[in-house]
């Protein structure tokens, strides 16, 4: 079975401060995919990024990074000098190749950055 | 403004009521989805469409009447619901069912059932 876990419910950070954001997923697929969504108060889930399963280099975009370890079967998404606009909630996600395009979401970290 | 319109944003309705609620996509994708998010549950998946045709239910009970007219809209009809159905009903769209692709969501449209 496929499962996605963020075991960090909320974070709170004081603005500049790094934070990570953990995820650990389950499956038994050699092919699949993985992708941070965020989720502002306004609703709509903002895609961040895909990872295959094959790319395990990590990524960097402006003060996003996200780690990528399969042996740990870990997502992890870093952000570098919080700012208050990262306040959000943050899904990882689990697809797997092949079927139909069917993303397994974790629970979410809710993030709080204070001024 | 987003590739996906959810209308209403907000709806209050009735046990006994009748509504529906719509999505659109101007992003010529062939798949659309509708998610519900709870309160302290994760992301639920109900209703996969492929070019118009549904090709998952997700054990959706049958309060929930989804229909997808053409490739662009997908509505979600509800009747006799329950207070447990409030919640934030998502829908999302992608070039078409294969994995390697992300969805894009809308907005939401924000239910309580009352």
């Amino acid at each position: 079975a496929q499962k996605v876990t963020q075991a960090q419910t909320e974070i709170s950070v004081v603005e500049k401060e790094d934070v990570t954001l953990d995820c650990v997923y389950e499956t038994r697929d050699t092919t699949y995919y993985l992708f941070w969504y965020k989720q502002p108060p306004s609703g709509e889930l903002v895609f961040l990024i895909r990872r295959n399963s094959f790319d395990e280099q990590n990524e960097i975009s402006g003060r996003y990074s996200w780690n990528f370890q399969k042996s740990t079967s870990s997502f992890n998404f870093t952000i570098t000098a919080s700012q208050v606009v990262d306040s959000a909630v943050y899904f990882c996600a689990l697809s797997r190749s092949g079927g139909y395009n069917k993303l397994i979401f974790g629970a979410g970290t809710r993030l709080a950055v204070h001024p | 403004e987003t590739g996906v319109t959810q209308t209403p944003r907000h709806l209050v309705m009735g046990m006994t009521n009748k509504k529906s609620l719509k999505c659109e996509q101007h992003l010529g994708h062939n798949a659309m989805y509708w998610y519900k998010q709870s309160a302290k549950k994760p992301l639920e998946l109900m209703f996969v469409y492929s070019l118009e045709e549904r090709v998952e239910n997700n054990s959706v009970p049958s309060r929930f009447s989804p229909e997808c007219p053409n490739s662009s809209h997908l509505f979600l009809h509800l009747h006799t619901l329950q207070p447990e159905d409030s919640a934030l009903y998502l829908c999302a769209s992608s070039p078409d069912t294969g994995t390697h692709y992300g969805y894009t969501f809308g907005s939401g449209t924000r239910l309580t059932v009352v």
